[in-house]
Formats: structure tokens, sequence, C-alpha cells
């Protein structure tokens, strides 16, 4: 599976969007781009994922450049409960075989009140 | 629709004791991951099952750690003579068919502290 960078920390002023860069210029044409976050000693939480089209779910928006070396996602209305660790995972979802998450260092948000 | 549940959420042991948590995933779900957490440390993969299977062990430990998902009942990872290095949040994940939805949903983790 291909590497992603991510910054290590940002700051975001509640009720302004946040936005959350990740870098995958390794990824192959099979990969998704997966985004979880993990909210203070709890299980990590499913976001949203996507190949080559942005997407939008009820929690977030996900943007992918036409390269598909980088991606972007976006809470369009951040709350001080967005305060997490969010992590962009870079994944093939090829039969078979493991199909196991790897989780790097993440972002860690701090939305501000 | 109950989620993964894990227990005991948490778990104190003395070194050289065994530890057994268990997981059981979501109903439908037949694929289960196992995932430690070091204190301030990210998310380290351990193993993936299936149902009376172990598909990928690559993150588990040589020795002590052992891991199962029989026919009935939940997933179990047991950790036998616990060291002081062994205290971490354990996370379980489950998923039904992994190449449809992609998705693991994860429980809110057992602590273990070993003394």
């Amino acid at each position: 599976d291909a590497k992603t960078t991510q910054p290590p920390s940002m700051d975001c002023a509640e009720g302004r969007a946040a936005n959350l860069p990740c870098n995958h210029s390794t990824i192959s044409g099979n990969e998704y781009v997966y985004w979880y976050r993990q909210i203070h000693s709890q299980g990590p939480q499913y976001i949203i994922h996507g190949l080559k089209n942005n997407e939008t779910n009820e929690m977030a928006s996900l943007i992918i450049t036409e390269d598909r070396k980088s991606s972007t996602l976006i809470l369009p209305h951040a709350t001080l409960r967005d305060t997490a660790v969010y992590y962009c995972i870079v994944r093939s979802r090829r039969q078979g075989g493991s199909e196991k998450l790897v989780f790097g260092k993440g972002t860690k948000l701090t939305v501000n009140p | 629709n109950a989620g993964v549940m894990q227990n005991p959420r948490h778990l104190v042991r003395r070194r050289g004791q065994e530890a057994r948590l268990r997981c059981s995933p979501m109903k439908g779900h037949s694929h289960v991951y196992w995932y430690r957490q070091l204190p301030e440390e990210g998310l380290k993969f351990m193993v993936y099952l299936q149902k009376e299977n172990i598909i990928d062990e690559s993150g588990m430990p040589k020795e002590r750690f052992s891991a199962e998902f029989p026919k009935e009942g939940p997933s179990i990872l047991r950790i036998q003579q616990v060291v002081r290095g062994d205290s971490a949040a354990y996370f379980c994940a489950s998923s039904a068919r992994v190449v449809l939805t992609g998705e693991l949903f994860f429980g809110e983790g057992s602590r273990l502290t070993v003394l």
C-alpha cells in the first residue's frame, strides 16, 4: 500500500471549515483513499473514502486531485467535538489477501472555540 | 444493531499473568482485525482473522501472543506471561464483505495495564 504524508497538527476555529491535506504521491491505480479519525481514547471511526471522484457524505467531503497524488478532507463546519487525530490511509481493495488498514501518525486537529 | 463489542474495557494484570481480550464483531461480520496502540503512539496492526482462519498475522509478536476467531463465539486475543511493555489499548475492528465496503468498524478498545 502507498505511503501517506500528513501534517502533524492543525488548528481550526469552531464553525469554520477544516481542510486536512494528505499527500500520497505513490498511489497506484487500484488504491483507494480512506479517512478515519480517532477521538481521544476512543476507537477509530470511519469518515469517508474515494478512488478518483470527489465524495461527500453527512460527515465530510473528500477532494482528490486529478493526478490522485494528494487529497483533502473537508469538515465544512467544524465543532469542538471534531477535535481528534485524523488518519489518511491508502489501501487497495483487491479480492483475497490481507485487507488490513495501515495507520500512520495522522494529523491532530484541534478545534478552538 | 450493536457495534463491535470488546471486553473487558479495562484489565489489570501482574507481570507473568495471562491476559485474554474478547471481541464480538458486528452482526453478520466475519472479518476481525486486532490493533495495538501504545501510549502516545499510533495504531499498529497485529492480526487479521476470518472465521476459524488466521489470514495475516504479520503484526503479531512472535512469542506470547496468539489470536483466534472460532466458528462460534468471540475472537480472542491472548497474551501469555505479560510484561510491562504489553500495557496498551487493544482495539478490535470488524467488517463484512471487505471488497465491497472497505470500511472497518472499531470497538472502544480494551486497556491493559501490567503492574
